[in-house]
């Protein structure tokens, strides 16, 4: 069945330093959705990539969908300490299928 | 408005208790997903709804867990003599669109953290 794969499943950064990660699947995508999770919170859309190719930026956030719309990627630039949380991409199903996710951590 | 509302925030039962978590949607959404989430894992699929019809349940782990939504808006999840793997949070989202939400953000609740002893 569809699988999505999230790496790394964690990423310690300074603050500052950039920050990336990376979604594959196993099938094409229709589309793929990005959400933040903070620690103790719930996930929060972020998100939704459709065309091939695509690119879309949120202020230090830029988001890529690949060419053949089975990856995809979050890249932030200078991380803040509000950026920490766990980064999830979800892949379009009749449900949504779910990436392990990235957990950013700002390294003290 | 306000969004999606899930009680009791924390639960802890006695292995073999039930228990019935709530969720509340925001108001006219169609869709109504339940997920399990397990510490430092995603979401993991237990069912959705579709106004009141439930069209897929295919993620639920036992036949210990039933979830309904008899008026197309509140839904219950009830777990039937807990277990200790049965304990992590378990969020609520809703989405404004049906056929499964296909192609539409997700608006999720707090989550219900269960703990089984």
């Amino acid at each position: 069945g569809q699988q999505v794969m999230q790496i790394p499943q964690y990423q310690h950064v300074q603050e500052g330093e950039d920050f990336t990660t990376y979604c594959n699947s196993s099938t094409t995508l229709s589309n793929i959705q990005w959400y933040k999770q903070r620690p103790g919170g719930h996930p929060v859309f972020l998100i939704q990539l459709v065309k091939s190719g695509e690119v879309k930026k949120q202020k230090r956030l830029t988001f890529q969908f690949g060419e053949a719309k089975k990856n995809s990627s979050l890249h932030i630039t200078a991380t803040q300490t509000t950026d920490v949380g766990t980064y999830f991409c979800a892949g379009p199903h009749y449900q949504l299928i779910w990436g392990a996710g990235t957990k950013l951590i700002i390294k003290p | 408005g306000a969004g999606v509302s899930q009680s009791p925030r924390y639960k802890v039962a006695k292995r073999g208790q039930d228990v019935a978590l709530r969720c509340d949607p925001i108001s006219g959404h169609v869709s109504l997903f339940w997920y399990q989430q397990a510490l430092g894992q995603g979401p993991e699929f237990l069912t959705y709804f579709q106004n009141e019809a439930q069209l897929d349940k295919s993620g639920l782990p036992s036949d210990r867990f039933f979830a309904e939504r008899p008026e197309g808006s509140v839904s219950t999840l009830k777990i039937q003599r807990t277990q200790q793997e049965d304990s992590a949070v378990y969020l609520c989202a809703s989405s404004p669109v049906g056929n499964g939400g296909q192609g539409h953000e997700q608006f999720f609740g707090p989550g219900t953290r269960l703990t089984v002893l």
